[in-house]
């Protein structure tokens, strides 16, 4: 089993649809990292949070520590949000464990 | 804005070849990183560096070394190559502990092996 497991591993949404990304560990942690990648390959930080819930703009990242579970949501969807949506964890120094990614597709 | 360029957006090497990879940060981080991605089983570790001229291993080192001779460059060495290190390469760099900063990314070098 994964440490860090996500669903679901596609995703095929229409512009406008809210979409759910979900995360769960079996680890514990320090932080969580919700990461974006787009083709291409280049990835950039989107959230890093340890507790509660965070937002910017359109995108919402939430965890719950009890549960080991965190999840992204993305509301009103557009295509330039298709990406691959990676989740990691912080576990200690240094050692950080990374999710296979969601792949998602938003189509006009 | 955090800076980390990647020397290759893609690179073909032959089999036995010794092939280097490298990436500059230019915000002065402390720790680098070196990542392959594969299909299926996200991004592994193959070598951090906490400091000039320290190194660690990660996960899968094997057939890998690293050089990090000044703070802003990482060097990824692939001493003979192999096919079964065609992959996707990501260096990333961050400041002090992880556990607090995020990592900043490169755009990663798509490197086949033949």
């Amino acid at each position: 089993k994964n440490e860090v497991e996500q669903s679901p591993q596609n995703l095929t949404a229409q512009e406008g649809e809210f979409i759910t990304i979900n995360c769960s560990y079996s680890v514990g942690i320090s932080a969580l990292h919700w990461l974006q990648q787009h083709p291409g390959g280049g990835i950039v930080s989107l959230f890093m949070l340890s507790s509660g819930k965070k937002k910017h703009g359109r995108l919402i990242a939430t965890i719950n520590i009890q549960e080991k579970h965190s999840s992204l949501h993305i509301t009103a969807s557009h295509p330039r949000d298709s990406a691959v949506y990676i989740c990691a964890v912080s576990g200690g120094y240094q050692k950080v464990t990374f999710g296979i990614g969601t792949k998602l597709q938003v189509i006009p | 804005d955090v800076k980390v360029t990647q020397s290759s957006r893609y690179l073909v090497k032959r089999t036995g070849e010794k092939v280097f990879l490298e990436c500059v940060q230019d915000m002065d981080h402390e720790n680098m990183f070196w990542y392959r991605q594969d299909p299926g089983l996200g991004l592994r570790l193959i070598y951090f560096s906490y400091d000039v001229k320290m190194k660690e291993k990660g996960d899968i080192p094997e057939g890998y070394s690293v050089s990090r001779e000044k703070k802003e460059r990482f060097s990824l060495i692939l001493e003979s190559a192999s096919t079964n290190q065609t992959s996707m390469y990501l260096c990333a760099s961050s400041s002090d502990d992880y556990s607090n900063q995020p990592q900043h990314f490169g755009d990663g070098t798509r490197l086949s092996i033949l």
